[in-house]
C-alpha cells in the first residue's frame, strides 16, 4: 500500500516571502501520479498542481512550483510571492493509475500554512 | 468549478438512524468517489464507482454502502450511523481514469 507522509503540521510565512512544504510518498510503483490539493477556511478542496512521474521536469502553476525526485520519493510544494490568500491546509496526494476500475488518492496529513502581513 | 452538488451540507443525527449523502454532477463524469476527512487522518477513500451500477470499496468501507444508478448521481449511505462516522465527507469526480479528481463542497455529519 501506498503512504503519503507530510511532516509539517504547521507553518507560517510572511506575506511576498517564498516557503516550501515538504511530502515524502512510499511506493513500488514506477509510474504514478502527484497532487498538491488546497483546502481554505471555506473547506473547498482545490486543485493546485500536478505531478506524473514519468515527466522529469518539475510542474509549475504561476506562484506554484513542484520539487519532484523521483529516486528520494520526494515532492515538495514551493509557494512564491505569498499572499493572503494562500493561508489554507495543504495536502499531498498519490495516485496510483488505474484501468477501468477507477484512480484511488491516497492523501497526506495535511500542513497548514498561515500567511501573515 | 466542477458541477458538483452535495447535499445535504450539514446533517445532525442520532446514533443507530440511516443517513443518505448525495452527490449530484452535472459534468458526465464516468467516475466518483467518495472520502471522509477526520483530524490527523487526511482524506481517506470509503467507496467509488467506475460507472452506472459499478461500484468498489475503498480503504474504509466498512458501515457504509453506495449505489449510482444513473451517472449523475452517487449516494452514500450509512444503515445505522455510529459516533464513529461523524465526519466531513466529500464527493469527487473525474472524468477519465488518470485525471485529477475534483471535490464537491462537502458535507459535515454529526451524530450524537
Amino acid at each position: 500500500a501506498q503512504t503519503v507522509t507530510q511532516s509539517q503540521p504547521e507553518m507560517s510565512v510572511q506575506e511576498a516571502e517564498t516557503v516550501t512544504l515538504s511530502c515524502t510518498y512510499d511506493t513500488s510503483e514506477n509510474n504514478y501520479y502527484l497532487f498538491w490539493y488546497k483546502q481554505p477556511p471555506s473547506r473547498q478542496m482545490i486543485l493546485v498542481i500536478r505531478q506524473e512521474a514519468y515527466k522529469q521536469q518539475n510542474a509549475t502553476e504561476n506562484r506554484f512550483s513542484v520539487n519532484f525526485q523521483k529516486a528520494a520519493k520526494s515532492f515538495s510544494l514551493k509557494i512564491s510571492d505569498s499572499q493572503l490568500g494562500d493561508t489554507a491546509m495543504y495536502f499531498c496526494a498519490f495516485m496510483k493509475p488505474f484501468t477501468g476500475g477507477g484512480n484511488k488518492l491516497t492523501f497526506g496529513t495535511g500542513t497548514q500554512l498561515k500567511v501573515e502581513l | 468549478d466542477a458541477g458538483i452538488t452535495q447535499s445535504p451540507r450539514h446533517k445532525v443525527t442520532e446514533t443507530g438512524t440511516p443517513v443518505t449523502l448525495r452527490c449530484h454532477q452535472t459534468e458526465n463524469h464516468r467516475y466518483m468517489y467518495w472520502y471522509r476527512q477526520d483530524p490527523g487522518h487526511g482524506l481517506r477513500l470509503i467507496h467509488y464507482s467506475y460507472g452506472v451500477k459499478d461500484t468498489d470499496k475503498g480503504e474504509v468501507s466498512d458501515g457504509y454502502s453506495v449505489s449510482r444508478s444513473k451517472t449523475e448521481d452517487f449516494l452514500l449511505t450509512l444503515e445505522s450511523a455510529t459516533s464513529s462516522q461523524t465526519s466531513v465527507y466529500f464527493c469527487a469526480i473525474s472524468e477519465q481514469v488518470n485525471q485529477p479528481q475534483h471535490f464537491g463542497d462537502g458535507t459535515r455529519l454529526s451524530i450524537l
